[in-house]
């Protein structure tokens, strides 16, 4: 399969805890986005990478949120005490990115519960 | 931020009947996406419009983008049980804005 992986597909943890997701983008895709999405809403954007730069994050994500893609390649999102309010479907992103822009393609999502 | 709307929530209808949904915004839109998910997967992208008053169609999908750029629908012609989903429009190119969707569910 050559599509966008992430791992792992379920998480759950207690409130206070540290979670970290990761995303495989399709490997030649310069462009990773996180989104979120929670029931019965549309996805919402997190933050995203042009290969290992990281250009915008959005004004909704707290500090306890960080995300990396130190080789412009896999990606990372960690979230720190993690809080009831982040239980949702944390999904990720590829595209490949020409003439400013490219058809994203996602990937099967990390469900969070946080108890 | 921009934000887009989507009508109707929910959407019932029997197979072989015609089902649209609407994305509206209220400032002009470089550009409008559509995505379709499954019940229990994860966004597919359908297609891009760009130009003022575009219409692509896909099979039995028909998109259209406002003369104004600022709306958009998506008809489904004789839907079929595969049709089944939500549908949602995005708009803007790394950083997408969703509308909140419409969810079709089809009567056999």
């Amino acid at each position: 399969d050559t599509g966008v992986s992430q791992d792992p597909r379920h998480k759950i943890t207690k409130r206070g805890q540290n979670v970290t997701f990761r995303c495989d983008p399709i490997s030649e895709h310069n462009r990773l986005y996180w989104y979120r999405q929670t029931l019965g809403q549309g996805p919402e954007f997190l933050t995203y990478f042009q290969n290992e730069a990281q250009l915008e994050k959005s004004r909704l994500l707290s500090d306890r949120f960080s995300a990396e893609r130190p080789k412009g390649s896999f990606s990372t999102l960690e979230i720190q005490r993690t809080e009831q309010g982040d239980s949702a479907m944390y999904l990720c992103a590829s595209s490949l990115a020409q003439g400013g822009w490219g058809e994203q393609y996602f990937g099967p999502g990390t469900r969070l519960t946080v108890t | 931020g921009q934000q887009v709307m989507q009508i109707p929530q929910y959407q019932h209808v029997q197979e072989g009947e015609d089902f649209t949904t609407y994305c509206n915004s209220s400032t002009t839109l470089s550009n409008i996406q559509w995505y379709k998910q499954r019940p229990g997967g994860h966004p597919v992208f359908l297609i891009q419009l760009v130009k003022s008053g575009e219409v692509k169609k896909q099979k039995r999908l028909t998109f259209q983008f406002g003369e104004a750029k600022k709306n958009s629908s998506l008809h489904i012609t004789a839907t079929q049980t595969t049709d089944v989903g939500t549908y949602f429009c995005a708009a803007g190119n790394e950083k997408l804005t969703f509308g909140t969707g419409t969810r079709l569910t089809i009567i056999p």
